[in-house]
């Protein structure tokens, strides 16, 4: 069974920094492109950033160029975002979430989610 | 880089069809058959229905389909069933900085 896992969240003030993870099991880790997408309280979805099976191409939205920082380890089946000089409006529930093999393009055809972990930037 | 524009809400009887648009731009929906939809029921994750466009990935229901006419897509519901009601995003590739755009979502309601 495809599984895949966030943690890492919680409450951090403004300015500050947190890392999340995204362990996966079920499937070979190193085979798939994988992507984070947040979603802030009550709003839609927004994606955030991709990187391909051996982190060798990454892309990042623009609300996160600069600041976040996207990372895999595939021998510990696991996803990475780091993110710094956190702000109020990053509040948002992030997702993990594998990209289907056969799409070519990043950030298209998200097969399977996390059950998504919450970060809150509040002083 | 604005999002994809989608109805705020949708509704329909039990048995019936809808069809919720998805509208953008020559550079993302108009120019590329790179389109995915996801249902998102509260509290839970996305999870998708519809990817380039109209192909469904396997173990969802025939009763959602997938289509495109210049600018704008289209998700089809098909035999509305209540299970249904829920939150429903389209996504398209674009050409214009970022590479993926989202829309802002539909809320649909079976009555």
């Amino acid at each position: 069974e495809v599984q895949l896992v966030e943690s890492g969240g919680g409450l951090v003030q403004p300015g500050g920094s947190l890392r999340l993870s995204c362990a996966v099991s079920g499937f070979t880790f190193n085979d798939y492109e994988m992507n984070w997408v947040r979603q802030a309280p009550g709003k839609g979805l927004e994606w955030l950033s991709y990187i391909s099976t051996h982190g060798s191409t990454i892309y990042y939205a623009d609300s996160a160029k600069g600041r976040f920082t996207i990372s895999r380890n595939n021998p510990k089946n696991t996803l990475y975002l780091q993110m710094n000089s956190l702000r109020v409006d990053d509040t948002a529930i992030y997702y993990c979430a594998r990209q289907d093999r056969r799409e070519v393009v990043a950030g298209q055809n998200l097969d399977f989610w996390g059950q998504g972990i919450l970060v809150t930037v509040s002083s | 880089q604005s999002a994809l524009t989608q109805p705020a809400s949708v509704s329909g009887s039990p048995g019936q069809s809808i069809t919720i648009s998805c509208t953008g731009t020559s550079s993302d929906i108009g120019g590329y058959d790179y389109i995915s939809w996801y249902q998102q029921h509260p509290a839970k994750a996305p999870k998708l229905l519809i990817y380039d466009v109209s192909n469904r990935p396997s173990g969802v229901s025939d009763r959602f389909s997938g289509s495109k006419s210049g600018n704008t897509a289209s998700l089809t519901i098909s035999g509305l069933q209540a299970e249904d009601e829920a939150d429903y995003y389209c996504s398209s590739y674009t050409d214009s900085g970022t590479l993926v755009l989202f829309g802002g979502g539909t809320k649909l309601t079976v009555l």
